[in-house]
């Protein structure tokens, strides 16, 4: 089974921190992703990456960035939290265009 | 502009009783569709994929159907079980990205006993 980890479960931080959220995927997939959900709206694209240290920009990406040194692992980094960044994080893998595989979501609350 | 509507947006049924899900697209140009189950406080996991040709497919209790010419898909559960309380999210696939997937809101199902 394709087993994709997320750091925390649950965290809190306080406004202006800097938060780094872990994604890690088994399964030597090229394609990780990062989503973040909220209340009534759909899963919104922050970024993706479709190779080690490839990145691109997603439909929200303002406030985050990416880092993806190796292949398994994904990061997403809020460089200086904010309390409108209290949502929800997936992370997601998907070998080439094939079925996308979550991770069990992170949920931030920044204070 | 792609855009998925969901609906009901929520719905309460009663354990062993049959319901359907309603999902409305726009994406273009359009390649698949899939219907994700999401437990609160979990990912979404994938239930069904249909590409363009495909009308009917089914997964146990869930059978999903799509219509590609007027942009319609459904879920149908068949008798409900507690555990199938959830958000059900129809994800058409843009096929003019090359990693586009489009979200719906959801619909959060809550069976009762």
């Amino acid at each position: 089974d394709v087993k994709v980890t997320q750091s925390s479960r649950y965290l809190v931080k306080r406004t202006g921190e800097k938060v780094f959220l872990e994604c890690v995927q088994d399964m030597d997939h090229e394609n990780m992703f990062w989503y973040r959900q909220d209340p009534g709206l759909g899963l919104r694209l922050i970024y993706f990456s479709y190779d080690v240290k490839m990145k691109e920009k997603g439909d929200i990406p303002e406030g985050y960035s990416v880092s993806r040194e190796k292949k398994e692992r994904f990061s997403l980094i809020l460089e200086s939290a904010s309390t409108n960044q209290t949502s929800m994080y997936l992370c997601a893998s998907r070998p080439g265009r094939e079925t996308q595989y979550f991770g069990p979501g992170t949920r931030l609350l920044v204070l | 502009k792609n855009q998925v509507e969901q609906s009901p947006q929520s719905l309460i049924i009663l354990e062993g009783k049959n319901c359907t899900l309603q999902c409305n697209y726009t994406v273009s140009p359009f390649s698949n569709l899939r219907w994700y189950k999401q437990d609160t406080g979990r990912g979404p996991v994938s239930l069904t994929i249909m590409t363009f040709s495909e009308n009917t497919k089914s997964n146990g209790r869930y059978t999903a159907t799509l219509d590609a010419d007027t942009k319609q898909s459904s879920l149908h559960i068949t008798a409900s079980q507690l555990s199938d309380s959830a958000s059900y999210i129809c994800v058409p696939f843009f096929s003019g990205g090359y990693n586009k997937l489009i979200f719906g809101a959801g619909t959060r199902l809550a069976v009762h006993p």
